[in-house]
């Protein structure tokens, strides 16, 4: 146990479909990142939360949309996503301060079919 | 902007050897933090050590220490006595405060395999 939630671990669903992706923190810290790692590729990072406002969007298509209802809790709302949208999924938390690193949840394995 | 390289894609180690990962890193800023973690097959990232850019001593966690090389802007990864069990994939990051936005950016990764 990281101390980061997420849930599902693992999800297939359709081009059509509708589903979330759930993180949830309780280490007190008041940032919040979603990231995506596809395979051969770097992390990219998708978004930042501050204090529960979105501090940063990386170019994300509208398909990936964030919701951050409070500090400890960050969700991931997919629709309508790509094939090439397959990827490992990871929410992390952190301080803002530059001497602690993020803590990762265990990610959740997306296949679009 | 600020960068991390690791130039190793994958290496083979043998257990019970030694295993050194490369790191430089770029960064305009005088205050960082450097980081590295472990990815296993599973997918979570495993927090390692830590070294803040004003770290006099090099850190060390048990069989990792991170050799801290301020003027050649590196930070590489030792891993004495591997086992079994260290074979992941071994992310090297780093934390910059100014236009880096206080973000953590990774490198590309290196895939280490250790022999039985």
């Amino acid at each position: 146990e990281t101390g980061v939630t997420q849930t599902p671990r693992h999800l297939v669903m359709g081009m059509t479909n509708k589903k979330s992706l759930k993180c949830e923190q309780h280490l007190g810290h008041n940032a919040m990142y979603w990231y995506k790692q596809s395979a051969k590729k770097p992390l990219e990072l998708m978004f930042v939360y501050n204090f529960k406002e979105q501090t940063e969007n990386n170019s994300v298509p509208s398909r990936f949309s964030p919701e951050c209802p409070n500090s400890s809790h960050l969700f991931l709302h997919l629709h309508t996503l790509q094939p090439e949208d397959s990827a490992l999924y990871l929410c992390a938390s952190s301080h803002t301060d530059l001497s602690y690193g993020y803590t990762f949840g265990s990610g959740t394995r997306l296949t679009v079919v | 902007a600020q960068k991390i390289t690791q130039t190793q894609p994958g290496m083979f180690v043998q257990e019970k050897e030694a295993v050194t990962l490369d790191c430089t890193y770029d960064t305009s800023d005088p205050s960082y933090g450097l980081f590295w973690y472990k990815q296993p097959s599973s997918g979570e990232m495993i927090f390692l050590i830590y070294q803040g850019s004003y770290d006099q001593q090099n850190a060390t966690e048990g069989r990792y220490s991170l050799n801290f090389q301020k003027a050649r802007k590196s930070a590489n990864l030792v891993i004495s006595a591997s086992q079994l069990g260290d074979s992941a994939m071994y992310f090297c990051a780093m934390r910059a405060g100014g236009a880096a936005g206080n973000k953590l950016t990774f490198g590309g990764g290196t895939r280490v395999l250790v022999k039985p």
